[in-house]
């Protein structure tokens, strides 16, 4: 079984709708981020978060927000979609115990929002 | 702003070949990881590298990090199809990872 899993795998939402991804982990890893890849763009970083209690933006956090239900579980919302957020969506994790650095990336999110 | 430049942006070679991707920075970084990513699916670390001039081999694959800690590079050797992917870079920088934009390597048979 995946360690990292993310839902839903593809997405079709229209503009102005509410939407919600999720972010399993089985890793047993404090830290978890939200990226967002678009062609040419690279990865960026949306949110992340070290611990239950503590979440924090990253380099393009509006019109997200994040909510961190467990230690193993990390959603991401767009409260009001718009056609720019067509991208593909990661969830990664990691341990900041150990290697704080390595990430490990669930499959992706491609959502369309038309 | 700290960024991470790649290059080239695209490499299409033939199986067998041998190739070299760059990963370069006007900034210092305290380690550079390598990471690839095949369509579909998220990336995969691959190596870190933390030590000016450390060179790491993982099988056909060769990861270098510059002196100064601003540049990397990953040379394959007799690259095969299974090597087709985007190559990302990522350095540590201001509390979080810094992801140049990639190559992407496509190894024809």
């Amino acid at each position: 079984d995946a360690d990292v899993t993310q839902t839903p795998r593809n997405r079709i939402t229209k503009t102005g709708k509410r939407i919600m991804l999720e972010c399993s982990q089985t890793k047993g890893h404090d830290r978890m981020y939200w990226y967002r890849q678009d062609p040419g763009l690279g990865l960026r970083l949306i949110y992340y978060s070290f611990d239950v209690k503590d979440i924090n933006k990253g380099e393009i956090s509006d019109g997200y927000s994040v909510s961190r239900q467990a230690q193993a579980k990390f959603s991401l919302s767009l409260e009001s979609a718009i056609p720019n957020q067509t991208a593909l969506y990661f969830c990664a994790t990691s341990d900041g115990d150990g290697r704080p650095y390595e990430q490990y990336f669930g499959p992706g999110t491609r959502l369309t929002v038309t | 702003t700290q960024l991470l430049k790649q290059s080239p942006q695209f490499l299409s070679i033939q199986e067998g070949e041998n190739l070299t991707v760059y990963c370069n920075s006007s900034s210092v970084f305290s380690s550079l990881q390598w990471y690839r990513q095949e369509p579909g699916e998220g990336p995969v670390l691959l190596v870190t590298v933390v030590t000016g001039g450390e060179v790491k081999k993982l099988k056909r694959l060769t990861f270098q990090f510059g002196d100064a800690r601003k540049d990397s590079s990953l040379h394959i050797t007799a690259a095969q199809p299974g090597d087709t992917g985007l190559y990302l870079c990522a350095g540590v920088g201001q509390g979080n990872l810094i992801f140049g934009k990639g190559t992407k390597l496509s190894v024809k048979p």
